[in-house]
């Protein structure tokens, strides 16, 4: 199992460019999600899915869009990005542990995107 | 909004000295996971904390769950430079989808001095 990827590892965007972050996971979990990672402000939920086709918005989702056609794939967008949106962005999926075991909800999580907006 | 208070933000200590780290919150929580964040990786489970009083135990490190599942706490004891990172602890929301979601603290970024 590669677990949770994500790519690219870095990126440099200006000012209204657009672009897609990669996330994808091989441990057919049913629930992903999206964070972005502050100085002094730890992980905000962006975007969540918990399952193929169904998205909601988490706690800071403007200027973000998402998608779920497939269990294994969740790609964040970008439209026109910000320098507000310069970031450590971080995907997660988890599933639900069976009835009486631990860990429950565990999420895993890739090893970040940083983005830098100009 | 279910918020997570996490203390302290920052702490430097000797090699050998003992810790205690804080999750408070004015929320109910139906578990609440601590995790360890190492510099240009992703947060990595160290535990998670079910039962309101559950305690339990990772080698040096002992975490507690709060009786009314609003707080918890981590404790390491003989703290060592592998200890260094960041520390988050996350609160799973109590049914239906927020049962997927975590709340995050802000994290308290720990060093360990050799």
């Amino acid at each position: 199992n590669a677990g949770v990827t994500q790519t690219p590892k870095f990126q440099v965007l200006k000012t209204g460019q657009s672009m897609t972050l990669q996330c994808a996971q091989d441990m057919n979990h049913e629930y992903m999600s999206w964070y972005r990672q502050d100085p002094g402000m730890g992980l905000r939920l962006i975007h969540y899915s918990v399952g193929a086709g169904i998205t909601d918005q988490g706690e800071v989702p403007n200027g973000y869009n998402v998608s779920r056609s497939t269990t294994e794939d969740f790609p964040l967008r970008l439209l026109s990005a910000a320098p507000s949106q310069t970031s450590v962005y971080f995907c997660a999926s988890s599933y639900r542990g069976t009835s009486g075991s631990s860990p429950r909800e565990t999420q895993y999580f890739g090893p970040g995107t940083r983005l830098l907006v100009l | 909004t279910q918020l997570l208070e996490q203390s302290p933000q920052f702490l430097s200590i000797q090699e050998g000295e003992n810790l205690t780290v804080y999750c408070n919150s004015s929320s109910v929580f139906s578990s609440l996971q601590w995790y360890r964040q190492e510099p240009g990786e992703g947060p990595v489970l160290l535990v998670t904390v079910v039962t309101g009083g559950e305690v339990k135990k990772l080698k040096r490190l002992t975490f507690q769950f709060g009786d009314a599942r609003k707080d918890s706490s981590l404790h390491i004891t003989a703290a060592q430079p592998g200890d260094t990172g960041l520390y988050l602890c996350a609160g799973v929301g109590d049914s239906g989808a927020g049962s997927y979601q975590l709340t995050f603290g802000k994290g308290t970024k720990l060093s360990v001095i050799p």
